[in-house]
């Protein structure tokens, strides 16, 4: 069965400090999609980031950067030089394969609350 | 280009009513989902939509239905409220093929006293 885990449910940091986020996932397929999506106190979610599971290159965008180890099942997303605007609820998501594209079932995790104080 | 859309934005709700709530998009995809979350429980999706015509169940579809007349609208409908229904809701589409990230809509939240 398809599973995500986020084992943090909250984290503080002070501005500037660098934060990893963990997600951990289980799935029988061996073709999948992973995604982390921002959910700030506004309430509305904001995707961040899509990953293959054929493609295990990490990715850097700005102060962020995701790290993803087939070998371990994790996706961990980590934020360089935290700041207050990065407050928000963070949440890791699983979609399987189907005809070889993605099937429309995201499963989320149950999330992680990260506040950045100033 | 206003992307995904969903009203109401908030709304209460007696026990046994029931009500529409209503999601429109305009960006053309195929797929359009209905989520609900849940504190502590992240989202969970309630029904999905491959197209026109075509639904079908997700993870917690008891008490929702939904149907899909046209590619742009797909409201969910709940029968008679229940308060264990009260959450935010949220609308999502994307398209069939690559790339497979959804985009959410605002979100609508449910009371039901």
């Amino acid at each position: 069965a398809q599973k995500v885990t986020q084992a943090q449910t909250e984290i503080s940091v002070v501005e500037k400090e660098d934060v990893t986020l963990d997600c951990v996932y289980e799935t029988r397929d061996t073709t999948y999609y992973l995604f982390w999506y921002k959910q700030p106190p506004s309430g509305e979610l904001v995707f961040l980031i899509r990953r293959n599971s054929f493609d295990e290159q990490n990715e850097i965008s700005g102060r962020y950067s995701w790290n993803f180890q087939k070998s371990t099942s994790s996706f961990n997303f980590t934020i360089t030089a935290s700041q207050v605007v990065d407050s928000a609820v963070y949440f890791c998501a699983l979609s399987e394969a189907n005809y070889g594209g993605a099937t429309n079932k995201l499963i989320f995790g149950t999330g992680t609350l990260l506040a950045v104080q100033p | 280009n206003a992307g995904v859309t969903q009203t109401p934005k908030f709304q209460v709700l007696k026990t046994g009513q029931s009500m529409t709530l209503q999601c429109a998009q305009d960006m053309n995809h195929e797929y359009m989902s209905w989520y609900r979350q849940d504190p502590g429980m992240g989202l969970r999706l309630i029904h999905y939509s491959v197209g026109a015509g075509i639904t079908d169940q997700g993870e917690v579809p008891n008490g929702y239905n939904v149907s899909r007349s046209t590619t742009e609208d797909f409201p969910l409908r709940l029968l008679s409220a229940a308060p264990s229904q009260t959450s935010v809701y949220f609308c999502a589409t994307r398209l069939r093929d690559s790339p497979y990230e959804q985009y959410f809509g605002p979100g609508t939240r449910l009371t039901v006293t």
